[in-house]
């Protein structure tokens, strides 16, 4: 069975600062991959996703993850964090061939201090 | 697109009364998916559809749970009875056949006393 582990529950990180938030799979195969963020009281939002190709991909809001395939981990980077970048984020791993089920980790919640 | 649209978007009710929550995913999208959210246990997937057929409802927690999708525009969860500990924020997601992430609605924040 498919899981996702983000072991930060919590992360407080300065404005300006750069982030990294962890996220680790379990899967069999070469998984499908995304970040949502979700922001109080609202839906997820899709920041980027891997299907397959280059392994660093691009997202919105300047947000980037790479896959590692050897460490099983797609974590989530941005180089200046900005005070609006406060949110949860939750990595999700779905499977390859277009499969439907996507399986969230636990989210990481982020603090920015001004 | 307005995106996928959710309501109500808060419900209070009493427990032992029905509830129905109300989806209208992005059209276009063949699957829909039921989400519910706690801070016990996170994101849970309820069930989903392709083309409006369930495809897999083992994450209903039990019999008192029911959805429907009636046509590719409109689905139902209902809750009857409800329970306090349905109490939850419930989210509907779609997915369009080349676009594999799925896109979320607001959700509905559902609370039973």
């Amino acid at each position: 069975a498919q899981s996702v582990t983000q072991p930060d529950i919590h992360i407080t990180v300065s404005e300006g600062a750069s982030l990294e938030l962890r996220c680790n799979y379990s899967y069999g195969a070469t998984p499908y991959l995304f970040w949502y963020v979700q922001s109080p009281g609202q839906g997820l939002q899709l920041l980027l996703k891997y299907f397959s190709g280059d392994t660093l991909v691009q997202g919105i809001k300047g947000f980037e993850a790479e896959f590692k395939r050897s460490q099983s981990s797609f974590n989530l980077r941005k180089p200046s964090v900005h005070w609006s970048d406060a949110a949860e984020y939750f990595c999700a791993v779905g499977p390859t061939g277009g499969g439907n089920k996507l399986t969230f980790g636990t989210g990481t919640q982020l603090k920015v201090e001004l | 697109d307005a995106g996928v649209i959710q309501s109500p978007r808060h419900e209070v009710t009493e427990m032992g009364q029905e509830v129905t929550l109300r989806c209208k995913p992005i059209s276009g999208h063949n699957s829909l998916f039921w989400y519910r959210q706690t801070m016990m246990r996170g994101l849970e997937l309820l069930i989903y559809f392709n083309n409006n057929v369930p495809i897999d409802d083992s994450g209903m927690p039990e019999d008192r749970f029911s959805a429907k999708m009636p046509n590719a525009s409109f689905s139902t969860l209902k809750i009857q009875p409800s329970e306090p500990r349905d109490s939850a924020v419930y989210f509907c997601a779609s997915r369009g056949g080349q676009i594999y992430g799925y896109t979320f609605g607001s959700g509905t924040r559902l609370t039973v006393v």
